[in-house]
């Protein structure tokens, strides 16, 4: 597609329950970024693929939280028995390599709710 | 510790007037600064950069930033303001992490109203 998607665009779950947020990167992009948004706050850094690899997951906040890009492309973040302080919007971006461009291109973000 | 501060929550310009949104980060080297606007509905969009060179750098939708090493400060101007430019804008900083690379750091970002 032309830009970064991530679906669902808003999910509504329970706490304790299991969470799958999905992305998919422009294409050709190697790199791949998640960040978490809270309200009134600016995006914080979760974790970075280079390709199928995690090369930095220093930004998740605890062990329920993983995410996997098993090919390379689309990447998905898991939350386990998930908590009313994980609600935040999660924002998926690329870029096209790990250079020092830092240009990266955002998705609009799956808005989490956890009632 | 990388840290970036946008002193401003929230800021109201008329339409037409000039914007000036303040930015300062912390960082233990020659940083790689960032602006970043994200509109209602869309995803955040790169305005401008700098990464070396002239400290004015021109960015898309007439904005620009300063990038003042002694203050520890890169803010964004634009002379005139368009009620199109209404969103909320985040100042960030490219930080190295254990992968190499330029980890984004964020402020809490500055949301702009504009009034007619």
């Amino acid at each position: 597609g032309a830009g970064v998607s991530q679906t669902p665009s808003n999910k509504v779950t329970e706490k304790g329950k299991y969470v799958e947020l999905r992305c998919d990167p422009i294409s050709g992009h190697t790199a791949l970024y998640w960040y978490r948004q809270s309200l009134g706050q600016g995006p914080e850094f979760l974790i970075y693929f280079q390709g199928t690899g995690a090369a930095d997951d220093s930004g998740l906040p605890n062990d329920r939280f993983f995410a996997v890009r098993p090919e390379g492309s689309v990447s998905t973040l898991k939350i386990q028995r998930t908590e009313r302080g994980d609600s935040a919007v999660y924002l998926c971006a690329s870029s096209l390599q790990a250079t020092n461009t830092g240009e990266l291109f955002f998705g609009e973000g799956s808005r989490l709710t956890v009632l | 510790a990388q840290s970036v501060t946008q002193p401003d929550i929230h800021i109201t310009v008329s339409e037409g007037a000039s914007l000036e949104l303040r930015c300062n980060y912390s960082y233990g080297a020659t940083p790689y600064l960032f602006w970043y606007v994200q509109s209602p509905g869309q995803g955040l969009q790169l305005l401008l950069k700098y990464f070396s060179g002239d400290t004015l750098v021109q960015g898309i939708k007439g904005f620009e930033a300063e990038f003042k090493r002694s203050q520890s400060s890169f803010n964004l101007r634009k002379p005139s303001v368009h009620w199109s430019d209404a969103a909320e804008y985040f100042c960030a900083v490219g930080a190295r992490g254990s992968g190499g690379y330029n980890k984004l750091i964020f402020g809490a970002g500055t949301r702009l109203a504009v009034h007619p």
